[in-house]
């Protein structure tokens, strides 16, 4: 089945730092990949998307691009703020078992001034 | 307001008693699914539909059901709950639950003594 792998957290960066959260996955077929960021007390939102191999997704700072030849959809930010702490985690879909959503783990992140 | 709504969003409740957690969308989405969040697990997928009637099961479904009567509804009934059915629940809904984003609702915390 598939399957998504995050790197372990926490994550705890200062304000300003680059942030890169790994994230690598397993499917069959042509997967659409997910980032989803969780405030405290919320459900879940999405940040960014890519649904093809090499399409690059990005929102607020945020970029991830797919790269099928890695199966990896890495999670970067060039300055992160303190706003940015959450917890992030990554997803996909596949279209050859449509409807079957994977998510992984999630990294917790905190932004300290 | 585009939204996806639970009810309730606390729940204490004891072992055998069922219990039906509701979910209603405004989007007039086709896709709708369940997810449950427990530490250390991410999010694990329940129970998930691709339209009106139409219901699958995902990774974790033994102790849970679903319907799919109208399309903005899609209730979780937990007949005879048990302790490990503590967490936090979380339902979602799609355009076509493939290549677009999901919409969450704020979560429903269920604790079975």
């Amino acid at each position: 089945g598939n399957s998504v792998t995050q790197m372990e957290g926490p994550v705890t960066l200062s304000e300003e730092a680059f942030l890169t959260i790994n994230c690598t996955y397993t499917a069959t077929g042509y997967p659409s990949l997910f980032w989803y960021v969780q405030y405290p007390g919320e459900g879940l939102q999405l940040l960014l998307k890519a649904t093809k191999a090499d399409d690059k997704g990005s929102n607020k700072g945020f970029e991830a691009t797919y790269r099928k030849e890695t199966t990896s959809f890495h999670l970067e930010k060039g300055s992160v703020q303190v706003s940015d702490s959450a917890v992030y985690f990554c997803a996909l879909s596949g279209n050859t078992n449509a409807g079957k959503s994977t998510f992984g783990d999630g990294t917790t992140l905190t932004v300290k001034p | 307001e585009a939204q996806v709504t639970q009810n309730p969003r606390y729940l204490i409740t004891v072992t055998g008693k069922k219990l039906t957690v509701t979910c209603s969308q405004n989007m007039n989405h086709e896709y709708m699914s369940w997810y449950r969040q427990d530490p250390g697990l991410g999010l694990r997928q329940i129970y998930y539909s691709m339209n009106v009637e139409v219901t699958d099961k995902g990774d974790v479904p033994e102790g849970y059901k679903v319907s799919r009567k109208e399309k903005r509804n899609f209730p979780l009934i937990l007949e005879s709950p048990s302790p490990n059915q503590t967490s936090l629940y979380f339902c979602a809904s799609s355009f076509d639950g493939v290549y677009y984003e999901q919409y969450f609702g704020p979560g429903t915390r269920l604790t079975v003594t």
